[in-house]
């Protein structure tokens, strides 16, 4: 199992522009969520979704865009980058608790290795 | 607003050592507390974690104890070693809130040998 996975690794932007971000998981998780990691400040959550075709907002969510359309795969999209948006991004999945997965691993979120994006 | 805030920001320790790190929390509702764990460029990965039903739970050197009433809980390494090096990052979730976690801001642990 390659657990979770992101792409790009590392990605440089100009202002204005536009990317997605992509991971993908293969541990047939229900609950999938977007983090942006800054110094100092922990890990936030952007968006998450606790299925396919479903999103909601998270803490930080101005600014970023995110669809499921897969049930593996989550991507988190920038429409027109901004500075403040240089960060490093974390994708995670987990079980759910209502799917039935195993007790022990309810509410533990698996991570992939982050994608650093500075914008310029 | 905070929701879970982690003391102290960074921590060194000599090898061998006890390391400490303390997180407190507002929010009642909240039923599972997970430590984090990262290593520099790479994503954080579950070390241990407990729920308000016990006060202590013990991994090998990694111990979490739970005040309830006082509404805090913290890491404990025993025979702190470099490799324990990292990013700790607390973090708390409740029933019924699509297992999101709220994390404290981190305390970067250096153990020196």
């Amino acid at each position: 199992n390659a657990g979770v996975t992101q792409t790009p690794k590392f990605r440089v932007l100009k202002t204005g522009q536009s990317m997605t971000l992509l991971c993908a998981q293969d541990m047939n998780h229900e609950y999938m969520y977007w983090y942006r990691q800054d110094p100092g400040m922990g890990l936030r959550l952007i968006h998450y979704s606790v299925g396919e075709g479903t999103t909601a907002k998270g803490e930080v969510p101005d600014g970023y865009n995110v669809s499921r359309l897969k049930k593996q795969n989550f991507l988190l999209g920038l429409e027109s980058a901004a500075p403040s948006q240089t960060s490093v991004y974390f994708c995670a999945s987990s079980y759910s608790r209502l799917a039935g997965g195993p007790v022990r691993s309810y509410n533990e979120q698996f991570f992939g290795p982050g994608t650093r994006l500075t914008v310029l | 607003q905070q929701q879970v805030k982690q003391s102290p920001q960074s921590l060194i320790v000599q090898k061998g050592g006890i390391s400490i790190i303390n997180c407190a929390y507002e929010n009642t509702a909240f039923d599972y507390f997970p430590w984090y764990q990262q290593f520099p460029g790479k994503g954080p990965a579950l070390l241990i974690a407990i729920r308000p039903d016990v006060s202590e739970k013990k991994e090998g050197r990694f111990t979490i104890s739970f005040n309830k009433s006082a509404k805090q809980f913290s890491l404990h390494i025993m025979d702190s070693q470099p490799g324990d090096s990292a990013t700790y990052f607390c973090a708390a979730s409740m029933q019924g809130g699509s297992e999101k976690l709220v994390f404290g801001k981190g305390t970067k642990l250096t153990v020196n040998p």
